[in-house]
């Protein structure tokens, strides 16, 4: 059974702080690993994919990384409007039994 | 592209009401599936879909119904509404099975 651990639960920077949010799994067979951003009362907005460990991905201030074990999601410089939560899932095997999530890191940047 | 369109936006029903939430695509995606959010749990699989005709359950599939019978359209039925089906319902859709993907903007559902 696929496992998605997200930590910190919660995180509060300020305006320009940067900071990494991890994302540690269990998969057999890791078919994909995805990071979402979701603002309140709306739908996960897609940001990063990443296959293999090593892959690195990046826009705007956001830089996602991938390791056997974990990933991170690096935030430079973060704006307010970076302020969401973010969640990390994986989908493994032929990806038919779709995405397993984790609870999400919710991100408060403040001016 | 509207991409993923979901309606209704809310939805107030009474234990043992039954509604059909409905989820449309126009990217002509293979793959469409349904997950629920609820507080403190990530998001969980409800059924999905791998093309039309083929449906198959996920996590958490007990109390709801699917039907494929477009590319486009993957209906999420519940047959009696209980009030553990009080939740956010996220309707999402992909090229092929793995591939990333896109959600809609959800349906929240409450059941008294």
């Amino acid at each position: 059974e696929d496992q998605v651990t997200q930590s910190p639960e919660a995180l509060r920077l300020q305006e320009g702080e940067s900071s990494s949010l991890n994302c540690s799994y269990t998969v057999s067979g890791l078919r994909g690993l995805f990071w979402y951003r979701q603002d309140p009362g709306k739908g996960p907005e897609f940001l990063f994919t990443l296959y293999s460990a090593g892959e690195e991905k990046e826009k705007e201030r956001l830089k996602a990384t991938l390791t056997k074990k974990e990933s991170f999601l690096h935030i430079t410089a973060p704006k307010p409007e970076d302020s969401a939560t973010y969640l990390c899932a994986v989908t493994s095997g032929g990806g038919a039994d779709g995405l397993t999530f984790g609870k999400g890191t919710h991100l408060i940047i403040q001016p | 592209n509207a991409g993923v369109t979901q309606t209704p936006k809310f939805q107030v029903l009474k234990t043992g009401q039954s509604m059909t939430l409905q989820c449309a695509q126009d990217m002509n995606h293979e793959y469409m599936s349904w997950y629920r959010q609820d507080p403190g749990m990530g998001l969980r699989l409800i059924h999905y879909s791998v093309g039309a005709g083929i449906t198959d359950q996920g996590e958490v599939p007990n109390g709801y119904n699917v039907s494929r019978s477009t590319t486009e359209d993957f209906p999420l039925r519940l047959l009696s509404a209980a009030p553990s089906q009080t939740s956010v319902y996220f309707c999402a859709s992909s090229l092929a099975p793995g591939d990333t993907q896109y959600f809609g903007p959800g349906t929240r559902l409450t059941v008294l």
